[in-house]
C-alpha cells in the first residue's frame, strides 16, 4: 500500500465512450500527477497539480482532460479516445514545494484498453 | 530536456551482484532516483541521489556521478523476487517533482 488508490483498475472502452479515472492520495501531499506507461516506452508525464492549480501540461491531447477538486484527488476525464491511447495510467503524489529528497508515491494504475 | 539511456534487459543469477547503467543528459538536474516495478503493480522507490558516490541501503547501493552524467544501481545477493523493471529516472526542481523516467530495464533472476 502506497497511500495513493486508482480506480477503476482495468477499464476497457469505445472510441464514442465517456469515461474517468480517479485517484486518491491519504498522505497529505501537496502535488499530483497523471502519467502514462505504453509498451516499451518509458513512463511519460501528462500532467502536474501543485496545491490544486495545474503547472504542467506536456502537450497532451484534449481529449485527456484533468480535474484536481482538492489536494487529495485527481481525475482524468476521457472522451473520444483512440486505439494507440491503450496503456497503464499512473496516478501519484509526492510532498510539493520542492522538498529536498522528495519522491513520487505511485498508485497501481488503470490498464485502459481502447477498442 | 531530458535523455536517459539504460539497457532494456538483463538476466542475472540467484545469489549474483548484477550492476544496472543508466547515462542522461539534461538541461537542468537536481537528483536521480531509481524505482522497482514489479509487472501489474505500481512503480516504488528505491533510491536518490543528488550527490556524487555512492548511497548503500542493504543489498541495494545506487551511485552517481554528475559529471559523466551516469549513474548505476548494485543489486547484491540476488533473490527470485528482484525479477522486476529498474526505472532510472531525472528530476528537475520547479518547486514540485519534474521526473522523467527512462524506458526501464526488465531484470530477470534465474536459479
Amino acid at each position: 500500500e502506497t497511500g495513493v488508490t486508482q480506480t477503476p483498475r482495468h477499464l476497457v472502452m469505445g472510441m464514442t465512450n465517456k469515461k474517468s479515472l480517479k485517484c486518491e492520495q491519504h498522505l497529505g501531499h501537496n502535488a499530483m500527477y497523471w502519467y502514462k506507461q505504453s509498451a516499451k516506452k518509458p513512463l511519460e508525464l501528462m500532467f502536474v497539480y501543485s496545491l490544486e492549480e495545474r503547472v504542467e501540461n506536456n502537450s497532451v491531447p484534449s481529449r485527456f482532460s484533468p480535474e484536481c477538486p482538492n489536494s487529495s484527488h485527481l481525475f482524468l476525464h476521457l472522451h473520444t479516445l483512440q486505439p494507440e491511447d491503450s496503456a497503464l495510467y499512473l496516478c501519484a503524489s509526492s510532498l510539493g514545494r520542492g522538498h529536498p529528497n522528495e519522491k513520487l508515491f505511485f498508485g497501481s494504475g488503470t490498464q485502459l484498453s481502447v477498442l | 530536456g531530458q535523455n536517459i539511456d539504460q539497457p532494456t534487459e538483463m538476466t542475472a543469477t540467484e545469489g549474483a551482484i548484477v550492476q544496472i547503467n543508466c547515462t542522461y543528459q539534461t538541461s537542468g538536474f537536481n537528483g536521480l532516483f531509481w524505482y522497482q516495478q514489479h509487472a501489474g503493480e505500481a512503480p516504488t522507490f528505491l533510491s536518490y541521489n543528488v550527490l556524487d558516490g555512492l548511497e548503500e541501503k542493504g543489498r541495494f547501493s545506487s551511485f552517481l556521478s554528475r559529471s559523466k552524467g551516469y549513474s548505476y544501481l548494485l543489486l547484491k545477493e540476488l533473490q527470485m523476487k528482484d525479477s522486476a523493471s529498474y526505472l532510472c529516472a531525472v528530476r528537475e526542481d520547479r518547486g514540485y517533482q519534474k521526473v522523467t523516467f527512462g524506458t526501464g530495464t526488465k531484470l530477470q533472476v534465474i536459479p
